[in-house]
């Protein structure tokens, strides 16, 4: 029983590359978020979705995309990686509905943008 | 817009006291949720407890429990009997329960902290 599985878990990059993270949930959950967490700020929230085909912009969006083609995963995308988006990148995943309950996160994926 | 507010960047406790975090939030809905997480240092997210803004009782999960104040508006985690495992980041988090906040959490900036033996 995974739960919730990011891949990879560690990769540097230089500015300018591209890359995806790949969230995968056991768990037949709706809702699945993209967090990035910073010394001192908390985890702050970049897309989410709400169901297979949707997603929407959460507080810290840009210079990321997302993709959820399938129920089961939810992709994050950095199309041209900068040095300001090195951080500690988490997904996580909800049942869904109006008591949704807590959020379920995966191990988290450290980025580094040189 | 909601805000959550640690005002703790570091905490101190000495091995089987108590120890409280502080957490205060700001949200102009009626209905909402709070949280608190574990992060240790091997870095995964801990579910610890949740308190629901209508719930009449604190709520409390072993060692854990939650010091609800409505009118102050804190939510200030309180752990009993401390053990050197709780050595942790811990954030406090709040979600708006209403149809479009689609169980999103906002998170605290965090506290850390260090049980001495």
């Amino acid at each position: 029983n995974a739960g919730v599985t990011q891949t990879p878990k560690f990769r540097v990059l230089k500015t300018g590359q591209s890359m995806t993270l790949l969230c995968a949930q056991d768990m037949n959950h709706e809702y699945m978020y993209w967090y990035r967490q910073d010394p001192g700020m908390g985890l702050r929230l970049i897309h989410y979705s709400v169901g297979e085909g949707t997603t929407a912009k959460g507080e810290v969006p840009d210079g990321y995309n997302v993709s959820r083609l399938k129920k089961q995963n939810f992709l994050l995308g950095l199309e041209s990686a900068a040095p300001s988006q090195t951080s500690v990148y988490f997904c996580a995943t909800s049942r869904g509905g109006l008591h949704t309950g807590e959020l379920f996160f995966g191990e988290g994926s450290r980025l580094t943008v040189l | 817009a909601q805000k959550i507010t640690q005002t703790q960047p570091g905490m101190f406790v000495q091995e089987k006291e108590a120890v409280t975090l502080d957490c205060t939030y700001d949200t102009s809905d009626p209905s909402y949720g709070l949280f608190w997480y574990k992060q240790p240092s091997s870095g995964e997210m801990i579910f610890l407890i949740y308190q629901g803004s209508y719930d009449q009782q604190n709520a409390t999960e072993g060692r854990y429990s939650l010091n609800f104040q409505k009118a102050r508006k804190s939510a200030n985690l309180v752990i009993s009997a401390s053990q050197l495992g709780d050595s942790a980041m811990y954030f406090c988090a709040m979600r708006e329960v209403r149809g479009t906040s689609y169980g999103k959490l906002t998170f605290g900036q965090g506290t850390i902290l260090t049980v001495h033996p």
